[in-house]
Order: C-alpha cells, then structure tokens, then sequence
C-alpha cells in the first residue's frame, strides 16, 4: 500500500527567498511520484513527475523535486519564490506500471504556500 | 489547457435529495476519475472509468455511483445527499491508467463545490 505525508499544512516564504516543501512516502514497490499545484478556485495542474529516471526532476516554473530512497522523500523546491507561486501543492504517489488496469494515486493532505513581500 | 468542463460549478441542496454532476471531456482520452477533496484530506479517489460502460469503485465510493455512457461524459450521482458529502469534487482524465508511462498524467476540471444542508 501507499501513502504520502506532506510536513506542514501552511508554509510561509518572502518573495525571493528558498521555497521547500516536504513530501514523504511509503511505497511496497518502486513509486511513481508526482507534484501537482492548485491555484485557487482552479483544479490542479501537473508541476513534475518522477517515473525511475533521473533522481533530479525538474518542473514548470522554476520547480524541481528529488527523489531520495533512502530518506523515502520527494521534496519540492524553487530557489526564488515569487508571489505568483502562492497556491496549494499536492504531493501524491503512485505504485508503478501495471499491464492494463489502473494505479491509483494516492495524494497528501497539500501544502498551502503563502508569498509576503 | 486539456478540454475538461464540468457542470455544475456551484450546487446548493438538501439532504435527501438526488444531485448529478457531470464532466465532460473533448480529448478523447479513455480514462476518467471522480475525486473529493476535502481539507486536512487532500484529494481521494471516489469512482473511476476504464471506458465506455466500464467503471471501478475508489477509496471513498459508498454513497455514489457513476455512468460512462459515452467516451466524453461521466457522470457522478449522489443518490440521497447528507452533509457529509458537502465537498469541492474534481474531475479528471488520462490517456492510460498505467503510471509511469508517458500517458499517465491525470489532467484536472475546474471542479464542482458542493453544498449539501
């Protein structure tokens, strides 16, 4: 079974400083894991996604994630926050391919990213 | 943006009553997911549909029931709504239900919020 936790319901930065927002995961196989950001009152969009490859993933707007086996972690971070990041993030993890059917996604509880000036 | 629209975008009702929510895809794409989201919860994964006719059950399904009729509409039917069904649900689409290929990336609608006294 999967699951994911997502440390820290609200995280709050200063335009320009570091964004890092905490995602951890228990996988029985090899998981697939995703990003995805919620801007309010839309639905949620793709940010990144690892699927075995490279261990760096890099993301739309600046966003990059690594996955870490050994730590079971698959942190998100943008060196530079700008106040159009403020949103809602998702992690959510996946528990590999299958041969037809489906593999859910199990998404955390999110992450709400507030920017000040 | 991928072609996901659903109605309605706002719904009040009453407990008891019978309540549809429709999403509707111009992709083409075969596979189509209901979730809720709820805070504290993130997003879970009520029903799902594999094609026309064929759906499966999610995580959180007791209480609801879908139709897939057609490749571009899936319906969501709470049968006799309580408030505990008051949510924002989401509709979502993908290519394939295998993650980790290059069509698993679930595209979202905007959402219906949900208000059931």
């Amino acid at each position: 079974a999967q699951s994911v936790t997502q440390l820290g319901s609200h995280v709050s930065v200063s335009e320009g400083a570091l964004v890092l927002l905490r995602c951890n995961y228990s996988s029985s196989v090899p998981p697939y894991l995703f990003w995805y950001v919620q801007y309010p009152n839309q639905g949620l969009q793709l940010l990144l996604k690892y699927t075995s490859a490279a261990t760096l993933v890099k993301g739309i707007n600046g966003f990059e994630a690594e996955f870490k086996k050994s730590e079971t972690s698959f942190h998100l971070t943008k060196p530079s926050a700008h106040m159009s990041d403020a949103a809602e993030y998702f992690c959510a993890v996946s528990g590999g391919m299958r041969t037809g059917g489906y593999n859910k996604l199990i998404f955390g509880a999110g992450t709400r990213l507030a920017v000040h000036p | 943006d991928a072609g996901i629209t659903q109605s309605p975008r706002h719904k009040v009702t009453e407990t008891g009553t019978p309540v549809t929510l429709r999403c509707h895809q111009t992709e083409n794409h075969r596979y189509m997911y209901w979730y809720r989201q709820d805070p504290g919860h993130g997003l879970r994964l009520i029903h799902y549909s594999y094609g026309v006719k064929d759906t499966d059950k999610g995580e959180v399904s007791d209480g609801y029931s879908v139709s897939r009729s057609k490749t571009e509409d899936f319906l969501l039917t709470l049968e006799s709504a309580t408030s505990s069904q008051t949510s924002v649900y989401f509709c979502a689409i993908s290519e394939s239900g295998a993650i980790g290929g290059g069509t698993d990336t679930q595209y979202f609608g905007p959402g219906t919020r949900l208000t059931v006294l």
